[in-house]
């Protein structure tokens, strides 16, 4: 089973709602990765966890909380977003390389999840 | 800041010709990735290529990195109608996670 799962696929909301995005994969992969990306625009970079353990944040503002319970699931926690916040979050996960470390690994990205913020 | 920039932006060829990509990118790195994306939908992975290589086939793809210029490109050939997509290159670096930089991408449209 190489297929990293998102759910939901389209989500509206309201600046004072609270939502979440749920990722799930179950390649074994240890590394897990919530991407932002606007229309006509390359896929940015938000958080990667390692091993369950938040290894990289791309100073995203804290209305955008991650999270991951275990290692197949990922979620995004959102609260209080703004309508530029509306934008395509994909996740992605990776195995770690053969020595342990995060050398040369694809990344399994899933189909997104399509935000909009009213 | 990104670390890859691609050119051209955009592309439209003929089904049958080949299509080329080129990337730039600004410091070290580990490796470098192409992946495809269609229609604002989740990445597809084609292929990784490692600091320490030069070029690599897959398929109707060939990929050369250059490290010395800091460049890549992404050769189609036999291009078919299915290849329409956007195709980012996507520089990765070990920095305690393995971090993963996208440069902005070339839209590819290959007509029937």
């Amino acid at each position: 089973d190489t297929e990293v799962t998102q759910t939901p696929k389209h989500l509206v909301m309201g600046m004072t709602n609270k939502k979440s995005l749920k990722c799930e994969q179950h390649m074994g992969h240890r590394a897990m990765y919530w991407y932002k990306q606007k229309a006509k625009k390359p896929p940015e970079l938000m958080f990667v966890y390692s091993y369950e353990k938040l290894s990289i944040n791309e100073s995203v503002p804290s209305r955008f909380s991650p999270e991951c319970p275990n290692s197949s699931l990922l979620n995004l926690h959102l609260h209080a977003l703004q309508p530029e916040d509306s934008a395509l979050y994909l996740c992605a996960s990776s195995a770690p390389g053969l020595a342990g470390g995060w050398n040369q690994e694809t990344q399994y990205f899933g189909p997104g999840t399509r935000l909009l913020v009213l | 800041s990104q670390q890859g920039e691609e050119d051209p932006q955009a592309l439209s060829i003929q089904e049958g010709e080949n299509a080329t990509m080129n990337c730039s990118y600004k410091t070290s790195i580990n490796n470098l990735q192409w992946y495809r994306q269609n229609s604002g939908r989740g990445l597809v992975h084609l292929i990784l290529i490692r600091s320490n290589e030069r070029e690599k086939h897959s398929g109707r793809l060939r990929v050369t990195l250059d490290t010395s210029k800091k460049s890549s490109s992404l050769l189609i050939t036999a291009s078919r109608a299915a290849d329409t997509a956007s195709y980012f290159c996507a520089t990765g670096k070990n920095t305690g996670g393995f971090k993963t930089i996208f440069g902005a991408g070339t839209r590819l449209f290959v007509k029937a």
